[in-house]
């Protein structure tokens, strides 16, 4: 157990449907990756909040979005699915930039 | 945009043998990472690294800031290190991270 729990693990959805991945960090982390991993374009960075703020943002589409809560937990919400965006979603965690990342296991989505 | 170039894409090795797998990129970092991720898809941040040598086992990881370039070396390697490689770039402004296309390496016993 790397410390960072996602869930959840798998998740089958249809077209157009929209979803929510959660993810808590490490005790003590204050900053939340999130990154995608699809087979035709390898791991992307997606956005990044820390203590509850975003503060980068990467490849994300405009029909996601993620926020981080008081608790320090996040969410990435994904909506109007489509058949592209099945993909491994990780989350990693890290008390900020130039510290250690750790990664959560992943939530496998495909949409169908 | 930070170019991220990996090499090999695919190695096969022997157990025991010294392996090196190598990372290119194109313009300024703060800071780069070696990652692992195995069969299963799960990843695990071997080293974050901004300057010098690091070293965690049988891998040692080395990146030159002057010749923008990185490399990840594993020493008497195992069947267990059999694993995709990827090389992260963080850049300066820290909004942007570049992911190589990872290394697939497979040791036979």
């Amino acid at each position: 157990d790397s410390g960072v729990t996602q869930t959840p693990k798998h998740l089958i959805t249809a077209t157009g449907q929209r979803v929510t991945l959660r993810c808590s960090p490490r005790s003590g982390d204050l900053s939340v990756y999130w990154y995608q991993q699809s087979l035709d374009q390898g791991l992307q960075f997606l956005i990044q909040y820390y203590n509850g703020e975003e503060r980068a943002k990467g490849n994300i589409l405009e029909r996601f979005s993620a926020q981080q809560f008081p608790d320090l937990h996040s969410e990435l919400n994904l909506s109007s699915l489509e058949l592209g965006d099945s993909a491994l979603y990780f989350c990693a965690s890290s008390k900020d930039y130039n510290y250690g990342y750790t990664f959560g296991s992943g939530t496998r989505l495909t949409v169908v | 945009k930070n170019e991220v170039e990996q090499s090999p894409q695919n190695l096969t090795a022997q157990e025991g043998e010294f392996i090196t797998i190598n990372c290119s990129y194109s313009v300024g970092i703060s800071a780069l990472h070696w990652l692992q991720q195995h069969p299963g898809g799960g990843i695990v941040s071997l080293f974050m690294l901004s300057s010098g040598k690091k070293k965690h086992g049988r891998l040692i990881a080395t990146i030159n800031i002057q010749e923008k370039h990185s490399s990840l070396h594993i020493t008497a390697s195992h069947p267990r290190d059999s694993a995709v490689y990827i090389c992260a770039t963080l850049l300066y402004n820290f909004n942007k991270f570049y992911f190589g296309s990872g290394t697939k390496l497979n040791v036979k016993p």
